[in-house]
């Protein structure tokens, strides 16, 4: 199966800070999705992006499908921004993800 | 439905007892998936049906394990005589089509003991 690598496993932000999250993947892929994983276990869908870049508030998503990665952008970090972030590609109908990123916002 | 919608949302069984977890997917959505989700780490595919036809069951982790979606709407997860290695968050989701964008529930905490 597909293989989805996510670095760095943990991330510690002041509140404010800037950080860029990366996730590798080891075959073609029919589309990307990327989640913020709350503390309640909800995985909130962020950006679904086969190629190109996308933005949502201070969050942004490139993927350069040829190049087999994607990148999320957090941009002027808060406190609610904490949580695991979630790679996941769809190959056919089937989502693979990667072990996550924990992020920390410290106030 | 708004969203994808699981219940109950936490479960203590005992070993050797029978679950049942539900899923009601979001209204019009033809794809269905259980994932499992073991503590610390990034969910994993169980099965997927599209309507109520079970297409792929091959991420079940043994007999033990048994869905369901008779009408091609809500669907069910049954665990067959519960080890404690099935303790686990277990996550629904459904997408409108095939390869198409998936929304994921809440989840169902199992705690086996």
């Amino acid at each position: 199966g597909i293989q989805v690598e996510q670095s760095p496993p943990d991330l510690i932000l002041q509140e404010g800070a800037n950080s860029t999250l990366r996730c590798n993947f080891s075959d073609s892929v029919n589309n990307l999705q990327w989640f913020h994983q709350n503390p309640w276990g909800q995985l909130i869908n962020l950006f679904y992006i086969p190629s190109g870049t996308k933005q949502n508030g201070r969050l942004s998503a490139t993927t350069v499908a040829t190049e087999r990665y994607s990148l999320l952008y957090i941009s002027s970090s808060q406190t609610t921004d904490s949580g695991v972030y979630f790679c996941a590609v769809l190959n056919d109908y089937k989502l693979s993800f990667g072990a996550g990123t924990t992020v920390t916002v410290r106030a | 439905g708004a969203g994808v919608s699981q219940s109950p949302r936490y479960k203590v069984a005992k070993r050797g007892q029978d679950v049942a977890l539900r899923c009601d997917p979001i209204s019009g959505h033809v794809s269905l998936f259980w994932y499992q989700q073991a503590l610390g780490q990034g969910p994993e595919f169980l099965t997927y049906f599209q309507n109520e036809a079970q297409l792929d069951k091959s991420g079940l982790p043994s007999d033990r394990f048994f869905a369901e979606r008779p009408e091609g709407s809500v669907s069910t997860l049954k665990i067959q005589r519960t080890q404690q290695e099935d303790s686990a968050v277990y996550l629904c989701a459904s997408s409108l089509e095939r390869q198409t964008e998936a929304f994921f529930g809440q989840g169902t905490r199992l705690t086996v003991v």
